[in-house]
């Protein structure tokens, strides 16, 4: 299995609060993202980097920020939560694949509740 | 966005083989095929994947139509273990790497 861990793996706050998630990986690999996932709906991604210091938006990025300062880590805030950005977030990572069509390998998992 | 479609649900019996559908009409000459599942309760994980030829893995087989605008994900001889939900992806080698998640087919093995 890819070393990915999530931190933390559950979590419950109150709408308003900001909330920090991390994810780590010890594979060394360059592009790390972040998806959410809801009933109904399969794997959104929310934002992806491609590099330390290098990241950009996916599909659902409205009110969630991210940061990489170093390789491993891969954080996902969400400002001011709200009850809509209750979910569960998936951390996954994928290495530089030649264009020969990338794999990425997935964490656990953090279940969010903001109530 | 190449989409791609599946059917919702899929039942099959222990030790049989299963045949999961995917549809990509659209799909490009950049396009690779992925197969991702997603077993109860954890993140998806990584079956298989091709550009046009047939491949085999330890898990699975993945049949690709000669024009490439469809699919078949082949587990040979299904396990309850393989009960979880099957997503056919479709990612281009051209700019960023996202992978767009569709609903998937839930597969479930009967004892």
């Amino acid at each position: 299995d890819a070393g990915i861990t999530q931190s933390p793996r559950h979590k419950v706050t109150e709408t308003g609060t900001p909330v920090t998630l991390r994810c780590h990986q010890t594979e060394n690999h360059r592009y790390m993202y972040w998806y959410r996932q809801d009933p109904g709906h399969g794997l959104r991604l929310i934002h992806y980097s491609y590099g330390v210091k290098d990241t950009d938006k996916g599909e659902v990025s409205d009110g969630y920020s991210v940061s990489r300062s170093k390789t491993e880590d891969f954080l996902l805030t969400l400002e001011s939560a709200t009850s809509s950005q209750t979910s569960v977030y998936f951390c996954a990572i994928s290495d530089v694949s030649g264009g020969k069509g990338e794999t990425q390998y997935f964490g656990p998992g953090t279940r969010l509740l903001v109530l | 966005d190449a989409k791609t479609t599946q059917p919702n649900s899929m039942e099959s019996n222990e030790e049989e083989p299963v045949h999961l559908p995917c549809n990509h009409s659209t799909i490009s000459g950049t396009d690779y095929i992925h197969w991702y599942r997603q077993l109860p309760s954890q993140g998806p994980e990584y079956v298989i994947h091709g550009l046009t030829s047939n491949v085999n893995n330890r898990m699975a087989s993945l049949a690709i139509a000669e024009d490439r605008k469809s699919s078949t994900l082949i587990l040979h001889r299904a396990t309850l273990r393989d009960a979880a939900v099957y997503y056919c992806i479709l990612n281009s080698i051209q700019g960023a790497q996202k992978l767009v998640f569709g609903q998937g087919t839930r597969l479930t093995i009967n004892p």
